[in-house]
């Protein structure tokens, strides 16, 4: 079974600093990996996945996300930060099957 | 830009109660699912459906829960007794195919008293 871990609840960093929110994730098959943020009171909305390819998968809003397959880890990046990122954000796995798994989410706060 | 729409966006009802949660998918999906949230918690997979038949589903999705889609648009799923432990942002979405990605509505938050 399919599983993913944030091991950061929260992050905080200054505005124009690169920031990095972390994942890991377990699954028995080749890994379908993906990023939402969500904002108070609003959905979940995709920001960026990863199926193959390239490591580096460039996502909206100028995010990115590294997949390492030995360290089975799937960060979310970005150089420079800014006041508006500042929102919970979710990795997410998916196995051969369809359902996805999130991650317990990471509240990203980015101040002036 | 096309997205999931859901309705009501908010939803109060007593324990024992029925309650239908409503969805309209982006228009060319063919795979639709529910998700729910309780507060401070994990988001957590309910159910997905393709071709008129739940397709997979999860341990929380119980016989209390069903889906359906009625029509060309709509998707809902109905808690046939409500629990207080229902209580919980709802967010329905879609998929254009199989492991395409999953577009999610705005949620439904709904509080069993």
């Amino acid at each position: 079974a399919q599983s993913v871990a944030q091991p950061e609840d929260q992050v905080n960093v200054a505005e124009g600093n690169p920031l990095t929110v972390k994942c890991t994730y377990s699954v028995s098959g080749n890994p379908y990996l993906f990023w939402y943020v969500q904002y108070p009171n609003r959905g979940l909305q995709f920001l960026l996945k990863y199926i193959t390819g390239d490591n580096l998968v460039k996502g909206s809003y100028g995010f990115e996300a590294e997949f390492n397959k030995s360290q089975t880890s799937f960060h979310l990046k970005k150089p420079s930060a800014l006041v508006s990122d500042s929102a919970l954000y979710f990795c997410a796995v998916r196995d051969n099957n369809n359902d996805m798994r999130f991650g317990a989410g990471t509240r990203l706060t980015v101040k002036p | 830009e096309p997205e999931v729409t859901q309705t009501p966006s908010h939803q109060v009802t007593q324990m024992g109660q029925e309650v239908i949660l409503r969805c309209v998918p982006i228009s060319n999906h063919l795979y639709f699912y529910w998700y729910r949230q309780i507060l401070g918690q994990k988001v957590e997979f309910l159910v997905s459906f393709y071709n008129n038949e739940i397709s997979e589903k999860s341990e929380i999705f119980d016989d209390q829960f069903s889906v359906e889609r009625p029509d060309g648009s709509n998707f809902t799923l109905k808690i046939r007794s409500t629990k207080l432990e229902d209580s919980a942002m709802y967010f329905c979405a879609s998929s254009e195919a199989l492991r395409q990605t999953q577009y999610f509505g705005p949620g439904t938050r709904l509080l069993v008293l």
